[in-house]
């Protein structure tokens, strides 16, 4: 099955400063969903990327797929402490051919932002 | 809509009781999902649900068990609670499979002591 390793683990960074967290697959990426966490509440989408080199923006965060690389980055500009949260990436597993949309996570990027 | 909903928010339990975690969608939605997260382990999916009557197991099946009677409806049950079962469970739900996205419930945070 496909993994996803995300690094780093956990990052602490300053108000205002930009940062980015990878996820890497085992397997060909063909698409790539990222979510935000909140402690103690569920996953909010951000955005999903669906062919290699497609960036995609929300506000200041912009994710982009590298499937040459089997990676996606997340980047964040001027960070806040609205940002700070768990940031998972996540991709769909196939199942004998057939998809019933079985999204796999890594383990998760954990963000700290100080003022 | 309420979206995803999940009761209870947190439950301690002793081991060997058992106990239904709760999930509804008033959204209509076909597939339906059960994950537990685990410190540093991202999430683990456990049964998912491609319809009322539909079910099967993800991942990370074992000790748990799952009905889809209505559409609405995926309860989660623990039978014999074990240390191991210790987590926080996420219900989710989508519109058709390969959605865009899932649609996640609050989670219950479970402890098994």
């Amino acid at each position: 099955s496909q993994e996803l390793e995300q690094s780093p683990q956990s990052l602490i960074v300053q108000e205002g400063k930009n940062l980015t967290i990878n996820c890497t697959s085992s397997k060909t990426l063909y698409g790539l969903y990222w979510y935000k966490q909140k402690y103690g509440e569920g996953l909010i989408f951000l955005m999903m990327l669906q062919k290699g080199g497609e960036e995609k923006s929300h506000e200041k965060i912009t994710a982009k797929l590298d499937e040459k690389k089997q990676q996606s980055s997340l980047h964040i500009t001027a960070s806040q402490p609205s940002h700070a949260g768990i940031y998972l990436c996540g991709v769909y597993q196939n199942a004998g051919g057939t998809s019933y949309g079985k999204l796999t996570f890594g383990q998760g990027t954990i963000l700290t932002v100080h003022t | 809509n309420a979206g995803v909903t999940q009761t209870p928010k947190f439950r301690i339990l002793k081991i060997g009781q058992s106990m239904t975690l709760q999930c509804a969608q008033d959204m209509n939605h076909n597939y339906m999902y059960w994950y537990r997260q685990d410190p540093g382990m991202g999430l683990k999916l456990i049964y998912y649900s491609v319809g009322a009557g539909i079910t099967d197991k993800g991942e990370v099946p074992n000790g748990y068990n799952v009905s889809r009677s209505t559409t609405e409806d995926f309860p989660l049950r623990l039978e014999l609670a074990a240390p191991s079962q210790t987590s926080v469970y996420f219900c989710a739900s989508s519109p058709q499979r390969l959605s865009y996205e899932q649609y996640f419930g609050p989670g219950t945070r479970l402890t098994v002591t």
